[in-house]
């Protein structure tokens, strides 16, 4: 099945600057990778998703970049504020899993003032 | 928020007992997907429940089940509770049939099996 790796496990930044998460993905199937924001107590929240046709998608301070050959993808965040801290999760699906995400382990983004 | 409800928020069992989470989705989402996640971890795929069909399931044993409903809200089941089930239960709805569909979860349910 799909296995998808996430670094690092933890990130610590000085606000204002900014952050990357990297994952990596097993399956040359899948074709659709969210990002989810989890904050403490709270279910995940999605951020920003692209599919396979693209390979960047922006939207305001986040961007996710997709290179399919490598099979991996990236999350950016830029300008990062206090309130950026959480957890942060990649996923990947494709009709082999039936479209059920596949998560990474997390990461742990603490944005210092 | 997502429209995505979730109860009970917290629940206390013991080992061998069974235990019933409900899960409301979205308005307009007839597709449910529920998540196990453990303390540190990612979410794990459980199953996925499509117009009241069990449409997919994550390796877990047949003591975890679950029920669709015809308003698209969705039970999941666990008999035999062990210790090891402890964890957060999230369940995400999305607009079916399965596919590349965003999936919006819920704030889960946090379960303690003693």
């Amino acid at each position: 099945g799909e296995n998808v790796e996430q670094h690092p496990s933890t990130l610590s930044v000085q606000e204002g600057d900014s952050a990357v998460i990297k994952c990596t993905y097993s399956d040359s199937a899948s074709n659709y990778f969210p990002w989810y924001k989890q904050e403490l107590g709270k279910g995940p929240q999605l951020i920003i998703d692209i599919r396979s046709n693209v390979g960047e998608k922006k939207d305001q301070r986040i961007a996710v970049t997709l290179n399919k050959t490598a099979k991996h993808f990236s999350l950016h965040i830029t300008e990062t504020q206090p309130e950026d801290s959480a957890v942060y999760f990649c996923a990947a699906s494709s009709i082999h899993s039936g479209y059920a995400l596949n998560f990474g382990k997390g990461t742990s983004l603490l944005v210092t003032p | 928020e997502t429209g995505v409800t979730q109860s009970p928020t917290h629940l206390i069992k013991t080992r061998g007992q069974q235990v019933t989470l409900r899960c409301s989705s979205q308005s307009g989402h007839n597709t449910v997907s529920w998540y196990q996640q453990a303390l540190g971890q990612g979410p794990q795929f459980i199953f996925q429940y499509y117009r009241e069909e069990e449409n997919g399931r994550g390796n877990f044993p047949p003591r975890f089940s679950g029920l669709q409903f015809p308003n698209y809200s969705s039970e999941l089941n666990v008999n035999a509770l062990e210790l090891d089930d402890s964890a957060l239960y999230l369940c995400a709805s999305s607009v079916g049939p399965p596919s590349q569909e965003t999936q919006y979860f819920g704030p889960g349910t946090r379960l303690l099996v003693l």
